[in-house]
Formats: C-alpha cells, sequence, structure tokens
C-alpha cells in the first residue's frame, strides 16, 4: 500500500533547463509534504517542504507546488545543473504524526552537459 | 565533524547471527529515528525516540530491538538475522520543533549470506 508514488524513476534533463519531478499521494491525512535529495553512499538531505495551508513554496532555484485536489506535488528545478543529479524523494506526513515520514521510491535526475 | 554517523557502514554476516549497527548524533536534537531501504529502494520508517523514548515501532519483527543509551545515541540491534534483513538501514534525527526535517546519517549496507 504505498501512499507516496513517484511514478517516473528516472529523467533527464539538459544543463541549463528545467527539471520536473512529480509526486502523488493518496493519503488525505497527510498535511506536510518534502523532498529530500540523495547522492550515492549518502544519506538523503532535506532539500525543500511546503505546507498544506500554501500552494507554493520557493528556495532559490527550488521550487515546490501542491495541488491539494489532485494531491499531487512537484518539484521544480531551474536552472538545472550538473551538481543536480541525484535521486529525489518524495516524502509527507500527517497531522499529529508530525515525525513520520512517508516516503516515495525516488526519481534518478540525470543532468546532462 | 559529522552531523549524524553510523558504524560500520558495511556489514556482511551469515544467516542466524546477531548484529549490532551503532548511531550517534552531534546536532543536540532531541528525536532520533531508524529507516530501512529495501531492494526496491523503499524507505521505511522503524523506529523513532525522543529524549530515550520510544514513540514510533512500525510493524517491525521483534528480532530488531533499538537501544537508545542517550539523546545523542540510537543503537540498533538485530538477532537471528534473515535473508530478507538486507538492506540499507539509515539512521536520522530531527530536531523539536522542526521534526519533519529530518538529518541523515550515511547509512549502514547490511548483507546477510
Amino acid at each position: 500500500d504505498q501512499q507516496v508514488k513517484q511514478n517516473s524513476p528516472s529523467l533527464s534533463v539538459q544543463e541549463g533547463r528545467i527539471s520536473i519531478l512529480n509526486c502523488d499521494y493518496t493519503n488525505s491525512m497527510f498535511d506536510y509534504f518534502l523532498w529530500y535529495k540523495k547522492y550515492p553512499a549518502e544519506g538523503p538531505t532535506f532539500l525543500i517542504s511546503i505546507s498544506s495551508i500554501k500552494d507554493k513554496n520557493e528556495d532559490g532555484r527550488f521550487t515546490v507546488f501542491l495541488n491539494k485536489s489532485a494531491k499531487h506535488l512537484s518539484l521544480h528545478i531551474v536552472p538545472s545543473q550538473p551538481g543536480d543529479s541525484a535521486v529525489y524523494f518524495c516524502a509527507a506526513s500527517g497531522t499529529g504524526t508530525a515525525s513520520k515520514l512517508t516516503f516515495g521510491t525516488g526519481t534518478r535526475l540525470q543532468v546532462t552537459l | 565533524d559529522t552531523a549524524v554517523s553510523q558504524t560500520p557502514k558495511y556489514l556482511v554476516t551469515q544467516m542466524g547471527n546477531d548484529k549490532s549497527i551503532k548511531c550517534e548524533q552531534n546536532l543536540g536534537h532531541d528525536t532520533m529515528y531508524w529507516y530501512k531501504q529495501d531492494s526496491k529502494k523503499f524507505l521505511k520508517i522503524m523506529f523513532s525516540y525522543n529524549n530515550k523514548e520510544l514513540i514510533i515501532n512500525e510493524t517491525v519483527p521483534n528480532r530488531f530491538s533499538p537501544k537508545s543509551p542517550d539523546k545523542a545515541h540510537l543503537n540498533l540491534h538485530i538477532n537471528s538475522l534473515e535473508l530478507g534483513d538486507s538492506a540499507v538501514y539509515f539512521c536520522a534525527s530531527s530536531p523539536r520543533d522542526l521534526e519533519n526535517e529530518q538529518f541523515f546519517g550515511p547509512g549502514t549496507r547490511l548483507t546477510v549470506l
């Protein structure tokens, strides 16, 4: 029972272009969403988050969009850089269970020159 | 100066053995976690401790026993190892007021032969 889904296992984007990573969720109790980035042989690192009271959050080149009615969020990276090549995990948590994150299976982003 | 450290990084052992993985964080965080990432890349929470007290215990076999000697340490002991225990185990920690934004260790790759 996968409550957080990342349907694209991989994505390839040219340097300088926009990368769009997608995530869908099924649990309507989720109210906080995060993106984590993971390099090989390292643990995931927190990238950006959004609360369900917002529909957009921006941090430098990274923007997360939340569409609650569609239970969908996306991460936009503009412009993409080779150092952005990594696996990106979407995660979600619900009210009262802030520490319990449910992760998607990740999308491997490759930024090519 | 590693914020969340785990030892060992790799662990290869025979079925039926008992093994431990150690985790330490020097961030002063109150909450620590153990996650398991299986061969399908699902990253699932196993346990969470807050100030040495167990607060999350997902459906994990009782062969797995977390131990928190103090707020900065959360060790994972596994008895009678099985083939299906082979995975990467990540330790993480989070501050009291931002429990969603978790800091992960580099992971321990456990291989059970």
